[in-house]
């Protein structure tokens, strides 16, 4: 089972912010993060990825809660081009393998 | 221009006989990985290897091996390929695995009739 959940769908307007939310509640203390987006028709593309405090990249910004067991990726100003399907996924240093969710759908409404 | 490079891109075939999806990575990864995705079920990881002659069952492993012999090198083998493997795949590399990225290929479709 995923060790994520995540919103199936969510719609923003363009030029408005977007807040998409994730629970890893059985998250461990060596687990980082890990934000994905895929583009219609493309790859899984990395978004952001953290530990435990704040980060912020040229895409995104990802807040993470102070018990880490959810966080939320931020896009500061939607454009249509954001509109893809985001995953978030926890990355453990103890265990090499990957876990994907079912992801949070987004729409960009003009 | 650093990239991971799957092939074929678009495949169709026919039960039961044994096709070979390549993927390269030119950054000196050292974790590399295969998921398929199919819909409604998201990505779902089927082998994955931390470094050369290093490899590992991911959640789906069933039906397919794979092989490290070199680092930048790691291809996924159907041996037997049946209907249910139909499927969209990706192939993944990175530095590691908590603290580092992964960089995806374009993905193969492929088609078992």
């Amino acid at each position: 089972d995923a060790k994520t959940t995540q919103p199936n769908s969510m719609e923003s307007n363009e030029e408005e912010p977007v807040h998409l939310p994730c629970n890893h509640s059985t998250i461990s203390g060596t687990d980082y993060i890990h934000w994905y987006r895929q583009l219609p028709s493309q790859g899984p593309e990395y978004v952001i990825h953290g530990l435990t405090s704040n980060v912020n990249n040229r895409m995104a910004s990802l807040a993470i809660a102070e018990d880490r067991k959810s966080s939320t990726l931020i896009l500061h100003r939607a454009t249509l081009r954001d509109a893809a399907v985001y995953y978030c996924i926890t990355a453990m240093n103890r265990d090499d393998k990957i876990i994907f969710g079912k992801g949070t759908r987004l729409h960009i409404l003009p | 221009e650093a990239q991971v490079t799957q092939n074929p891109r678009y495949l169709i075939t026919v039960t039961g006989k044994k096709l070979t999806v390549t993927c390269s990575q030119n950054m000196n990864h050292e974790y590399m990985s295969w998921y398929r995705q199919d819909p409604g079920l998201g990505l779902r990881q089927i082998y994955y290897s931390m470094n050369v002659e290093v490899t590992d069952k991911g959640d789906v492993p069933e039906g397919y091996k794979v092989s490290r012999k070199e680092k930048r090198n790691f291809p996924l083998i159907l041996e037997s390929p049946s209907p249910n493997q139909t499927s969209l795949y990706f192939c993944a590399s990175s530095l590691g695995v908590g603290n580092q990225p992964q960089h995806f290929g374009d993905g193969t479709r492929l088609s078992i009739l």
